[in-house]
């Protein structure tokens, strides 16, 4: 069971917005501004689509946004598009031991 | 721009050692500004943090593993490596070796090597 919670799966049409949530604890997601998020196609490395809750690293569409409220960090993706679809994972610091807590994944399949 | 890649044995038999390295181009590990790190994947499931390390040895491990973890780094060599000791069929995945985008463990992930599977069997 991962530390972080996320629906197993979401769709969508195309041009459409869908959002993604990731619920964690005052441990990690309600504690520090430090989530970030990750979209990964079938047999590829993860691709850095978020960090620190808010913030898009060069190159990234600005149709990826992510935003926080308490223990949960949600993905918001707009004017979806077919190569949106694939896993998205999110991921906290932590308080714990651990450091850094990953979501189970989003399958997104757009329709 | 930051490559990394990834090389080791694809199987491995249970109980023996993993060993994989992570040879970084395009950027100097001993510069300071980054932790390095390994995360593995299950095949058909999710993310795994395994661990972190620092150009000067600091190391961070997740403490959830069950199989016995180092991570070593060669600045030398520009590379850092992951031994899995005493392996089983749970430790078969997708390994992959990354860059932290910050220079303290536990935030996002920058840059990652493309993977490489392992597999554990006899």
């Amino acid at each position: 069971q991962s530390a972080l919670t996320q629906p197993a799966s979401v769709s969508e049409s195309p041009g459409q917005s869908i959002t993604i949530s990731c619920t964690g604890t005052s441990s990690d997601v309600g504690a520090y501004n430090f989530v970030s998020w990750y979209q990964q196609h079938p047999g590829k490395a993860p691709k850095l689509m978020v960090y620190d809750v808010t913030n898009r690293p060069s190159g990234v569409s600005n149709r990826f946004s992510g935003s926080k409220s308490g223990n949960t960090a949600s993905l918001t993706i707009s004017g979806l598009q077919a190569e949106d679809e694939a896993d998205y994972y999110c991921s906290s610091y932590t308080s714990s031991s651990n450091l850094v807590v990953f979501g189970g994944g989003t399958k997104l399949t757009v329709l | 721009q930051v490559q990394l890649q990834e090389s080791g044995p694809g199987l491995v038999k249970p109980s023996q050692t993993l060993s994989l390295t992570c040879t970084v181009s395009g950027g100097s590990i001993s510069n300071g500004d980054y932790y390095w790190s390994w995360i593995r994947q299950p095949p058909g499931k999710g993310l795994e943090w395994i661990g972190y390390i620092y150009y000067s040895g600091s190391t961070y491990y997740n403490p959830s593993l069950k199989s016995p973890v180092t991570i070593s780094v060669d600045t030398s060599k520009n590379q850092f490596s992951l031994k899995v000791s005493s392996v089983t069929a749970a430790d078969t995945a997708v390994y992959f070796c990354a860059r932290v985008g910050d220079s303290r463990p536990g935030y996002y992930i920058d840059y990652w090597g493309q993977g490489t599977l392992v597999t554990v069997s006899s």
